[in-house]
């Protein structure tokens, strides 16, 4: 397995908070992904980045930020959470354009 | 935009039968297309990776070719067995390095 973590595992967060969720990688790859998976509209990607410091935006980033200050670190950050973004969140690398491989993922209930 | 769709939506075959699992997207300027495998409750797991300018990639019991003109892609698993019950998604990488994941195809083998 990819050496991926993702953390926490579980959340359950209150309207309003804010709540960041971590990935930690071992394998020194390049790109880092965040995406969310929800039924009925699958995987969707959230943010993205190709190095350190550099991120750009994905299909659904609105009320997301994101920040990579390390290579093996990703952050996503709900600033201010709502009902609308529990989900199954899943933190993804990969070296180039290539194959990609995920995290275990993080389970966030906004209530 | 790009999109990808899997048809069908759930699949339920008895022990021995071979799989066949469908993927076509809409756009055939993709980089790559990636097969991944799904647990409940579980992250997903990469099986296998056809570049744009390959037919075919196969592993073990997995077999997956690719159309690019035709915008379609097809994953056979052979000699199917209760454990290969899973969800399998088909994502394809686009001109911008984003993958774009279709819903999936609930797969149940049966004893």
């Amino acid at each position: 397995d990819a050496g991926i973590t993702q953390s926490p595992r579980h959340k359950v967060t209150e309207t309003g908070t804010p709540v960041t969720l971590r990935c930690h990688q071992t394998e020194n790859h390049r790109y880092m992904y965040w995406y969310r998976q929800d039924p009925g509209h699958g995987l969707r990607l959230i943010h993205y980045s190709y190095g350190v410091k550099d991120t750009d935006k994905g299909e659904v980033s609105d009320g997301y930020s994101v920040s990579r200050s390390k290579t093996e670190d990703f952050l996503l950050t709900l600033e201010s959470a709502t009902s609308s973004q529990t989900s199954v969140y899943f933190c993804a690398i990969s070296l180039f354009w290539g194959e990609q491989y995920f995290g275990p993922g993080t389970r966030l209930t906004v209530t | 935009k790009q999109e990808v769709t899997q048809i069908p939506a759930a699949l339920s075959v008895p022990e021995g039968e071979n799989l066949v699992l469908n993927c076509s997207f809409t756009d055939s300027a993709i980089y790559n297309l990636q097969w991944f495998r799904q647990d409940p409750g579980k992250g997903l797991t990469s099986l296998l990776l056809i570049q744009s300018s390959q037919r075919e990639q196969t592993s073990g019991r997995l077999n997956a070719s690719l159309d690019k003109s035709s915008g379609r892609s097809t994953l056979y698993i052979a000699a199917s067995q209760p454990g290969d019950s899973a969800t399998y998604l088909c994502a394809v990488t686009d001109s911008w390095g984003k993958l774009q994941f279709g819903a999936g195809t609930q797969v149940v083998v049966t004893p």
